[in-house]
């Protein structure tokens, strides 16, 4: 039982570069969210996906592109980095209802030099 | 909107005292409020949480929260803290669109 999966665990880009942080669960939830965490600023949401199909713009969206491929997968586009990107991500899902718990993923470490 | 607040990012206690996070919500409609924690290097896991009903909340590793709704309030307690518990404490407000939001965290050090 996997749970939330994220890949890569580390990523070193250079400012400018592409990338896609991928995640994926295996407990069949209808929504997903992408947070970024910084130093004395806690999580902050940058997409969520209340279902498939769907996604919305949290707290922190401006250089952030996301895709609901399906209701397993959701992945973070950074189209063009930027040092002010580096930070941990972090992958939750949950069932869908307001009262359920999330669940993370072990987070993606990501340095933008 | 729905948010947290979390009072005190660092909090220091000795093992064997009691540990008292503390979280105010802002919610314009009955809350559901959450606490995580996590560990060095590791994502959240749930601590507790508290949907309806007994407002006094058990959860795991000894800890319980307390929602106070004339406070606004889920403060975190533990009567008396382990080394094991230094950590990151994050309180959460879940949002009627679906959001989930969190507050700034707290650090717990538990000094021997």
């Amino acid at each position: 039982n996997a749970g939330v999966t994220q890949t890569p665990k580390f990523q070193v880009l250079k400012t400018g570069q592409s990338m896609t942080l991928q995640c994926a669960q295996d407990m069949n939830h209808n929504s997903m969210y992408w947070y970024r965490q910084d130093p004395g600023m806690g999580l902050r949401l940058i997409y969520y996906s209340a279902s498939e199909g769907t996604t919305d713009k949290g707290e922190v969206p401006n250089g952030y592109n996301v895709s609901r491929l399906n209701k397993r997968e959701f992945s973070l586009r950074l189209e063009s980095a930027a040092p002010s990107q580096t930070s941990v991500y972090f992958c939750a899902s949950r069932g869908g209802t307001e009262n359920t718990e999330a669940f993370f993923g072990q987070g993606t470490r990501l340095t933008v030099v | 909107a729905q948010s947290v607040t979390q009072l005190g990012s660092h909090v220091s206690v000795s093992e064997g005292a009691l540990v008292l996070l503390r979280c105010n919500y802002s919610s314009s409609v009955p809350p559901y409020l959450f606490w995580y924690v996590q560990y060095p290097n590791q994502g959240l896991q749930l601590l507790l949480k508290y949907t309806t009903g007994a407002t006094l909340v058990k959860g795991i590793n000894g800890f319980e929260a307390e929602f106070k709704k004339s406070e606004t309030s889920f403060h975190l307690t533990k009567p008396s803290a382990h080394m094991s518990d230094a950590a990151e404490y994050f309180c959460a407000v879940s949002d009627p669109t679906g959001k989930l939001i969190f507050g700034q965290g707290t650090t717990l050090q538990v000094k021997p």
